[in-house]
């Protein structure tokens, strides 16, 4: 059970905005900033956002990120099939020895 | 081009051990922290350890209790994880990630992953 929870799967069909949420707490993410991967199948995860809302290069603009509070969002515009993919968000945690923590992941589906 | 290339994986019987290294090249080693998140069949990723550039730091998931060990050489750009007292929920792909320097869990570079099974 992860400290950040996101929903297991998402959908959409092409051309669509879909969002996915990554919920925590004032330990992780209302103090600290949130990260999002891309993990392409039988791929290796790949930084999609970093610090809440930053996209390093390469990155197409219709992926964004934002954060309030203890939720953090990543949207997916313009959705393409190859979009298809697991998602997850990560962060630091204040409270945690271990500090380093993933969400558990969301499946999207491009219908 | 950078690249992190992953070996030492492979099966161990629980209990045993095995070490876990990552050579690094394409950028500057030594200038970025370095990381382990293992993600195990059909689940999810978990991150593992991170040490800082000049090993100024080493953090590590609670659920490891003293098991593993990160460590890295920058003379030969390598990152390592010794594993011990492996148990049948260790099994998973490890990948080596490297970051920026204190600002963890910023992963820019990701290996292809080592698989690790842990198996009588």
């Amino acid at each position: 059970q992860s400290v950040l929870t996101q929903p297991p799967s998402a959908s959409g069909t092409p051309g669509q905005r879909v969002t996915i949420s990554c919920s925590g707490s004032n330990s992780n993410i209302r103090r600290n900033y949130v990260y999002w991967y891309q993990q392409l199948p039988g791929m290796a995860p790949k930084l999609l956002i970093y610090k809440n809302n930053q996209r390093p290069s390469g990155v197409p603009d219709r992926f964004s990120g934002s954060k309030s509070g203890t939720s953090a969002s990543l949207a997916i515009s313009g959705l393409r099939s190859q979009d298809e993919a697991d998602y997850y968000c990560a962060t630091w945690d204040d409270n945690l020895s271990g500090p380093v923590v993933f969400g558990g992941g969301t499946k999207l589906t491009v219908l | 081009e950078v690249q992190l290339v992953e070996s030492g994986g492979g099966l161990v019987k629980p209990g045993g051990s095995l070490r876990l290294s990552c050579a690094a090249s394409g950028f500057t080693f030594s200038n970025y922290s370095m990381n382990w998140v293992r993600q195990a069949p059909g689940k999810g990723l978990e991150w593992v350890a991170s040490i800082g550039s000049r090993s100024s730091y080493m953090y590590y998931a609670d659920s490891l209790k003293g098991r593993f060990t990160i460590s890295r050489d920058n003379a030969k750009n390598s990152l390592y994880l010794q594993m011990n007292s492996l148990r049948a929920e260790d099994a998973a792909v490890y990948y080596c990630a490297g970051g920026r320097e204190w600002e963890l869990p910023h992963f820019d570079y990701w290996g292809q992953g080592t698989l690790v099974t842990v198996s009588s």
